[in-house]
C-alpha cells in the first residue's frame, strides 16, 4: 500500500530532550516536507526536501533540523525541544515538488507534548 | 505571496443535503494547483481533489466537486448526499512552480442526522 509512515504517533517529553521524529515513504516522491498544525494558526511548513541531500526552510524552521539522506527517509529531529513546539506534526511527500500539480500526501501525524 | 481565505469556521449540513465550503485564493502566478484535504477528528489529512490553473473543467472525484471560478480566484468544494462521515474539518490549499503549499485555516463541517 502506497502510504508516508510516521513514528511516533504519540509523544510526551520534557524540555531540552533531544527527539527525533521518523518519516518514510514507499512511492519513491522526490519531494518531503514538514508541517506543524497548531489551533487558530493552521498548518506550516517547517522544512522541505526536493531530493536527497537537498533540504530547505519553510516557514517556521526555527528549533528543527532535517537530513535527507536516502529518498524514503525524512526525519524531523528537535535537539532541545521547548513547550512551544507541542503541535501536531505532520510529514508529507510528493512526486516532484516543482511541478504545482503534484498532490501532497500525508502521514497520519504525529501528536508531540513538551512539559 | 499566496493567499488561501476561508471565510466559514464552522458548516452545517443535514444528512443527504448538498454543502459547498468557500476557499478564494490570491497568487501572481499563471501557473497552479488547488487542493482539497479533510481532516477527521482521528487527526489524518485525508487528500480529496484537485484542480489546475489550466484545467478548464471542473475536477470532481466521487461526491466531491471543485467549483473553479478563475475570474474570481475562488476554489469552492462542493460534497453532494452529504454523510455522517463527511464531519470534519476541510482546508483548501495551493501550490505553484516550487512554493510550498499554503493551506487555508479550515471549515469544520457539521452533518447532521
Amino acid at each position: 500500500e502506497a502510504q508516508v509512515t510516521q513514528n511516533p504517533r504519540y509523544l510526551i517529553t520534557v524540555t531540552g530532550k533531544k527527539l527525533t521524529v521518523t518519516c518514510s515513504q514507499n512511492m519513491n516522491h522526490e519531494y518531503m516536507s514538514w508541517y506543524r498544525q497548531d489551533p487558530g494558526l493552521g498548518l506550516r511548513q517547517i522544512y522541505y526536501s526536493m531530493n536527497v541531500e537537498v533540504t530547505d526552510k519553510g516557514d517556521v524552521p526555527e528549533g528543527y533540523k532535517v537530513s535527507r539522506k536516502e529518498k524514503r527517509n525524512f526525519p524531523l529531529i528537535l535537539e532541545s525541544p521547548s513547550p512551544n513546539q507541542t503541535s501536531l506534526y505532520f510529514c508529507a511527500s510528493s512526486l516532484a515538488g516543482a511541478v504545482s500539480t503534484d498532490t501532497q500526501y500525508f502521514g497520519p501525524g504525529t501528536r508531540l507534548t513538551v512539559l | 505571496a499566496q493567499k488561501i481565505t476561508q471565510t466559514q469556521p464552522g458548516m452545517f449540513v443535514q444528512e443527504k443535503e448538498a454543502v459547498t465550503l468557500d476557499c478564494t485564493y490570491d497568487t501572481s502566478d499563471q501557473s497552479y494547483g488547488l487542493f482539497w484535504y479533510k481532516q477527521p477528528s482521528s487527526g489524518e489529512m485525508i487528500f480529496l481533489i484537485y484542480q489546475g490553473s489550466y484545467d478548464e473543467q471542473n475536477a470532481t472525484e466521487g461526491r466531491y466537486s471543485l467549483n473553479f471560478q478563475k475570474a474570481r480566484k475562488s476554489a469552492n468544494l462542493v460534497i453532494s448526499a452529504s454523510q455522517l462521515g463527511d464531519s470534519a474539518m476541510y482546508f483548501c490549499a495551493m501550490n505553484s512552480g516550487n512554493t510550498p503549499l499554503v493551506f487555508g485555516k479550515g471549515t469544520r463541517l457539521s452533518v447532521i442526522a
